[in-house]
C-alpha cells in the first residue's frame, strides 16, 4: 500500500493552523498513524487510529479520515512543531510509511 | 520509562553482515512485539521487519528478505537484527521500536545506530 503525503514541503508562521494529507494507494480503514521527527532524532508517535491523540501529545495536533484519505491538522503552529511528519499504515504488511512532509518556518 | 538502547552499528564492506542489538528496560519485553525501521540519509522511513512476542512470527520488507533475520532474546530483554549480504543500499540508521498492543503502532523508538556499507 502506497501513501502519498502532501504537500512534500510547507513553510508556515507561528500561530498558523497548518494541514498535511495523506492519501492511501487502497483503503485501509483507519489504520493510520502520524509521527514528528527532528532532525537527528527518532521519531514520535503523534496520532494513532487516525484520529487518536497518543498520550501527551499536544491538543493542538489533530488526525481525521478514513479509507484512503486522511488529514493531520496543527491548529496553531509553535515553534516547536517545525520538522518532518510521516504518516504511516498498518492495515496489511508490508507497513509503509508516506513519504514525508517538512514543514519550515517562514 | 521506557528505553531502547541499540548497538552495533558501524562501517561494512559490500557483501559483509553485522548484527544489530536492541536492549530494553522498563517495560515487560516478552509481551509486545517488535520491530526494526530504517532510514537512509536525508531520506524517509522504511520499516523492516517485526518480530512477534514468543518470536513464532516474523515479517521482512521485501528488500531484506533472505538477507536478514530479526530475532529476541527474552531473558536478556533483548532483540537483534543480523544482516548479511549487504548492500549500498542498506547504509541507513537502523532504528528498535516498540509495537503497541494489538497493533503495529510505533509508540517507542531507541536513538538509532548507523549501519554504513561501503569499500
Amino acid at each position: 500500500i502506497q501513501l502519498t503525503q502532501s504537500p512534500s514541503s510547507l513553510s508556515a508562521s507561528v500561530g498558523d493552523r497548518v494541514t498535511i494529507t495523506c492519501r492511501a494507494s487502497q483503503g485501509i480503514s483507519n489504520y493510520l498513524a502520524w509521527y514528528q521527527q527532528k532532525p537527528g532524532k527518532a521519531p514520535k508517535l503523534l496520532i494513532h487510529t487516525a484520529s487518536i491523540l497518543q498520550s501527551g501529545v499536544p491538543s493542538r495536533f489533530s488526525g481525521s479520515g478514513s479509507g484512503t484519505d486522511f488529514t493531520l491538522t496543527i491548529s496553531s503552529l509553535q515553534p516547536e512543531d517545525f520538522a518532518t511528519y510521516y504518516c504511516q499504515q498498518r492495515h496489511s504488511y508490508p507497513i509503509t510509511f508516506g513519504q514525508g512532509t517538512r514543514l519550515e518556518i517562514k | 520509562e521506557v528505553q531502547l538502547v541499540e548497538s552495533g552499528g558501524g562501517l561494512v564492506q559490500p557483501g559483509g553482515s553485522l548484527r544489530l542489538s536492541c536492549e530494553a528496560s522498563a517495560f515487560t519485553f516478552s509481551s509486545y512485539w517488535m520491530s526494526w525501521v530504517r532510514q537512509a540519509p536525508g531520506k524517509g522511513l522504511e520499516w523492516v521487519a517485526n518480530i512477534k512476542q514468543d518470536g513464532s512470527e516474523k515479517y521482512y520488507v521485501d528488500s531484506v528478505k533472505g538477507r536478514f533475520t530479526i530475532s529476541r532474546d527474552n531473558a536478556k530483554n533483548s532483540l537483534y537484527l543480523q544482516m548479511n549480504s549487504l548492500r549500498a543500499e542498506d547504509t541507513a540508521v537502523y532504528y528498535c521500536a516498540r509495537l503497541t498492543t494489538g497493533d503495529t503502532t510505533f509508540v517507542y523508538w531507541g536513538q538509532g545506530t548507523l549501519v554504513t556499507v561501503s569499500s
